[in-house]
């Protein structure tokens, strides 16, 4: 069973920033939160992960809790192609045999 | 593009027929992945490979055996396909533990 627990789906208006939340109340002290994506069918896309600080790329932002029990990814400025399922992923960088859970399907509307 | 290839692209084939997808990690990576993505299971993590060597299985069936050559590229063969086979077989590649998994745009496998 996946370790986090995310929305279903949400909704964000195109040009504002996205924010979609991750629960991983049991996160063990070595281990990594990951976000991936998944546009339609195709493969899924690395995003940006973190283990303690918040991480910033060119891509989004992580903000992740002092206690580490929940994260948040940051789109800062939501397009169309952004339309996606968002996969929040928990676990050790030395496997990193993930476990998916069903992830956010975010619509970003015009 | 995440550099990682996979051929074929789709693959139609009938229920207890044999099938061999292959994949290509990208360039200098030793980790291999291999996912399965069915419609009322979602992506589960099959197998993984370092180096030639397995290192890890998920919930890969007894049918299902993979492997990877000196050259780094793996196979993944399934055998006495079923209909309940039909799914999106990706496999990842990864550098070290560094780095993370980069996903290849997978094979579409139809059993009919």
């Amino acid at each position: 069973d996946a370790k986090t627990t995310q929305p279903t789906s949400m909704d964000c208006a195109e040009g504002r920033a996205a924010n979609l939340p991750c629960n991983h109340s049991t996160i063990s002290g070595n281990e990594y939160v990951y976000w991936y994506r998944q546009i339609h069918s195709q493969g899924p896309q690395y995003i940006i992960h973190g283990l303690k600080n918040n991480e910033t790329n060119e891509m989004a932002s992580l903000i992740i809790t002092e206690d580490r029990k929940s994260s948040t990814l940051i789109l800062p400025h939501a397009t169309l192609r952004d339309t996606a399922v968002y996969y929040c992923i928990v676990g050790y960088n030395y496997g990193q045999n993930f476990v998916f859970g069903p992830g956010t399907r975010l619509s970003v509307l015009p | 593009d995440s550099g990682v290839t996979q051929t074929p692209k789709h693959l139609i084939t009938a229920t207890g027929q044999r099938v061999t997808l292959r994949c290509s990690p990208r360039s200098g990576d030793l980790s291999v992945y291999w996912y399965q993505q069915s419609l009322d299971q979602g992506l589960q993590f099959l197998i993984q490979y370092y180096n030639g060597e397995e290192r890890a299985k998920g919930n890969i069936l007894e049918r299902f055996s993979a492997q990877q050559f000196p050259d780094l590229h793996s196979e993944l063969n399934l055998s006495s396909l079923e209909l309940g086979d039909s799914a999106l077989y990706f496999c990842a590649s990864r550098r070290d533990i560094t780095d993370t998994q980069y996903f290849g745009p997978g094979t579409r496998l139809t059993v009919l």
